[in-house]
């Protein structure tokens, strides 16, 4: 199975402060479509996650462009600038390129 | 919008039997994928199975925790995706959650929890 490995685990931030947070995979998630199947959910605080950023660094429909996601083949990067108070929760990185699908183990997003 | 909505849930003993629905509207629930992803408490996510569309002949997929005892079928007349979980363990206990479109659309969850 492809591990996906986040870091750090959890992240204190001042409203207005940027942060990144880093997802490596323990093998490529180039599809042989030639597509990356790598995802960012956000999962508020009692709620089910929503997907924030789809193939690495495309944004949902009503995803601000505070949020951008980057990288290729094992190493990704989703940034958020100038946080706000409903940014915060656990973000997940996922992996839909190989069988079985996978998660990261999350980044807790708390306010300093 | 994409909504999904699960029921279904409650307390069962170890090797019990409990069926969940997830019920679909908002797209074209006959074209898309589905899904089932569960959350243990305080933990993260895992994926459970997947189901794809009638033209790929409804292929399923589980999870190796999960496999030989869960079943996901799907009902297009009725836009309605289930999970048949038998043999359930204490480690099943979770939250489950339908997906579709490449977790891009979730349903609010429905809880399973399994003690003696």
């Amino acid at each position: 199975d492809v591990v996906m490995t986040q870091t750090p685990p959890s992240l204190s931030v001042a409203i207005g402060q940027s942060v990144s947070i880093s997802c490596k995979s323990s093998q490529s998630l180039v599809y042989s479509d030639g597509k990356t199947y790598l995802h960012w959910l956000l999962q508020s605080s009692g709620r089910s996650p929503k997907r924030l950023i789809y193939q690495v660094s495309n944004l949902d429909s009503g995803v601000p462009d505070r949020f951008s996601g980057t990288g290729s083949q094992k190493d990704f990067t989703l940034k958020i600038s100038r946080v706000e108070a409903k940014d915060l929760g656990v973000y997940y990185c996922a992996q839909t390129t190989h069988f079985p699908w996978t998660f990261g183990g999350g980044t807790k997003l708390e306010l300093k | 919008a994409v909504q999904l909505v699960e029921s279904g849930g409650g307390l069962v003993q170890p090797k019990e039997s409990l069926k969940i629905s997830c019920a679909a509207s908002g797209f074209t629930f006959s074209n898309a994928a589905m899904y089932w992803v569960r959350q243990a408490p305080g933990k993260g996510l895992e994926w459970v199975a997947r189901i794809r569309t009638k033209p790929n002949n409804y292929a399923t997929y589980y999870a190796d925790s999960v496999k030989g005892r869960f079943t996901i079928s799907r009902d297009d007349s009725k836009s309605m995706v289930y999970l048949q979980m038998d043999n359930l363990k204490t480690e099943d206990t979770a939250m489950y959650y339908c997906t579709a479109g490449g977790f891009g659309g979730w349903g609010q969850g429905v809880m399973v929890t399994v003690s003696s």
